[in-house]
C-alpha cells in the first residue's frame, strides 16, 4: 500500500502567491522528509529536507512544516515564481532502507 | 561533475520485446538505486546495488526483470519479455555513501510497451 500520500496531484498559483502541498505518512519509523523538484526532462533533484525531531525547516522561500502527531507535512513556497513550475515529490524514509515517494504534485505558476 | 546519466531517454517496444536500460552513475559512487514511476503514480524502489553486488531487490516486480552491475561501475536493467504494465519512467540513482539521504537522480528513461 502507499505508503506517503500526496496531494494535490496539480497546483495553479498566480505569480507572488503561496504554493502548498501535502503529504501524510502512516510509518512511525520514518526518520527523514525530503522534498525533490523535477523539472521537464531531468531527474528529481534534492529541494528541502525535515527530521521529526523539528516542526519547520526554512530555506529561502522553500519551507517544510513537520506535524509529527497528525503524521503529515506539508511544503509552502512564498513568493512562487515561474521558475518554481515543475513536479514536487515528498517522501519519507527510514534509516537503512528504502525511500517511499508520494505520486507528486505538477505545480504551475503563472506569470 | 558529471551527474548520472541514462540511455535511452526513450523507448517503445511490442509487447514479448526485450529492452535493456543503461545508467551511469557519478564517478565513486558505490551506491547505486533503480526506481520506476508509472504514469500517475508514485516512484517506486526496485532495487539497490553496493558496488557490483545487489544489496536489497525487494522492489523487483517479478524475473522479468534482471539487473546487473558490471564491475561495480554502470547498471543495467533488461526487461524480458516486456508486458504493457511495464511502461513508465525508469529512474536511476547514485549516493556516495550508503543510504546516504541524498540520492542523486538521473533524469529517466521513458519506455513504452505496446
Amino acid at each position: 500500500q502507499q505508503q506517503v500520500k500526496q496531494s494535490p496531484q496539480s497546483l495553479i498559483v498566480q505569480k507572488g502567491g503561496i504554493s502548498i502541498i501535502n503529504c501524510a505518512y502512516e510509518n512511525t519509523a520514518f526518520d527523514y522528509f525530503p522534498w525533490y523538484q523535477q523539472f521537464p526532462g531531468k531527474g528529481p533533484a534534492l529541494l528541502i529536507a525535515i527530521r521529526p525531531d523539528v516542526s519547520e525547516k526554512k530555506e529561502g522561500r522553500f519551507t517544510i512544516s513537520f506535524n509529527k502527531s497528525a503524521k503529515q507535512f506539508s511544503l509552502h513556497i512564498m513568493d512562487s515564481q515561474p521558475g518554481d513550475s515543475a513536479t514536487y515529490f515528498c517522501a519519507g524514509y527510514n534509516t537503512g532502507n528504502q525511500f517511499y515517494f508520494g505520486t507528486g504534485t505538477s505545480l504551475t505558476v503563472i506569470p | 561533475e558529471a551527474g548520472v546519466t541514462q540511455f535511452p531517454s526513450h523507448s517503445v517496444i511490442e509487447k514479448g520485446q526485450t529492452v535493456t536500460l543503461r545508467c551511469d552513475p557519478i564517478s565513486g559512487h558505490d551506491n547505486l538505486y533503480w526506481y520506476r514511476r508509472v504514469m500517475g503514480k508514485e516512484i517506486k524502489f526496485l532495487l539497490h546495488f553496493v558496488k557490483e553486488s545487489k544489496q536489497d531487490e525487494s522492489g523487483m516486480p517479478n524475473n522479468r526483470f534482471l539487473a546487473e552491475r558490471t564491475g561495480g561501475t554502470y547498471s543495467t536493467l533488461k526487461v524480458q519479455p516486456a508486458e504493457l504494465e511495464d511502461s513508465g519512467v525508469y529512474f536511476c540513482a547514485s549516493s556516495q555513501v550508503r543510504w546516504d539521504n541524498e540520492q542523486f537522480f538521473g533524469p529517466g528513461t521513458r519506455l513504452t510497451v505496446l
